[in-house]
């Protein structure tokens, strides 16, 4: 079935760093992916997107790069700074019915 | 200014007593969602509605309905609360067109369902 996972589940950088954050994914359906970042006690929040027909994007701080080959997806952060600080889901599309599933999620701490 | 409205922020039933959950949208987008999401765990998805038509997961529990009597509202119902039930849930929206895709989805705070 589909499903989406992530390699690491807690990441720990030092501040000023640049972090990556890695997800797979098996739908190769899937066209569309998205970036959530959750604090905790709160909803997931929306970081960056991108869909198939990209490899990548850029946004504040932040890129995402998709491998349709291997079916990967990173989140990259520049400059990494304490209020990064969260546990971040990549998140994937595999119909036009608008079905959102989640991966694992990874635990971001940025040291000072 | 909130978009996605959950209430209440935090909830405590008793456990086999029905409880309901309640989502409101101001986005008018025509996808809802609802998840559960238990400590330390990414949002698993229980149902969605693609406008009105209902989408439950296959390993959505019966214990778990849902209605949407309107492009605003949408309601989780957990007819008999047990123990593991206990968790947030998450209720989301999107705009979805079938020939352009998906678009984002965004989150309520959420519900903290506490079962006694």
């Amino acid at each position: 079935g589909e499903s989406v996972g992530l390699h690491l589940p807690t990441l720990s950088v030092q501040e000023g760093d640049n972090s990556i954050i890695n997800c797979a994914y098996s739908n190769s359906a899937s066209d569309y992916f998205i970036w959530y970042k959750q604090e905790s006690g709160k909803g997931p929040q929306f970081i960056i997107d991108i869909r198939s027909n990209m490899d990548k994007r850029q946004g504040q701080r932040v890129t995402v790069l998709l491998n349709k080959t291997v079916k990967h997806l990173s989140l990259q952060i520049a400059a990494t700074q304490p209020g990064d600080s969260a546990v971040y889901f990549c998140a994937e599309n595999g119909d036009q019915g608008g079905k959102l599933i989640f991966g694992q999620g990874t635990e971001l701490s940025v040291k000072p | 200014d909130a978009m996605v409205i959950q209430n209440p922020r935090y909830q405590v039933t008793q456990f086999g007593k029905p409880v309901t959950l309640s989502c409101s949208q101001t986005l008018n987008h025509n996808v809802m969602y609802w998840y559960q999401q238990k400590s330390s765990q990414a949002p698993k998805l229980l149902f969605h509605y693609y406008d009105k038509d209902f989408n439950n997961e296959a390993d959505t529990p019966d214990n778990f309905q849902s209605r949407r009597p309107n492009t605003s509202f949408c309601f989780l119902d957990i007819r008999s609360p047990g123990l593991g039930d206990a968790a947030m849930y998450l209720c989301a929206t999107s705009r979805v067109i079938r020939v352009g895709g998906n678009t984002e989805a965004f989150f309520g705070q959420g519900t903290r369902l506490t079962v006694v």
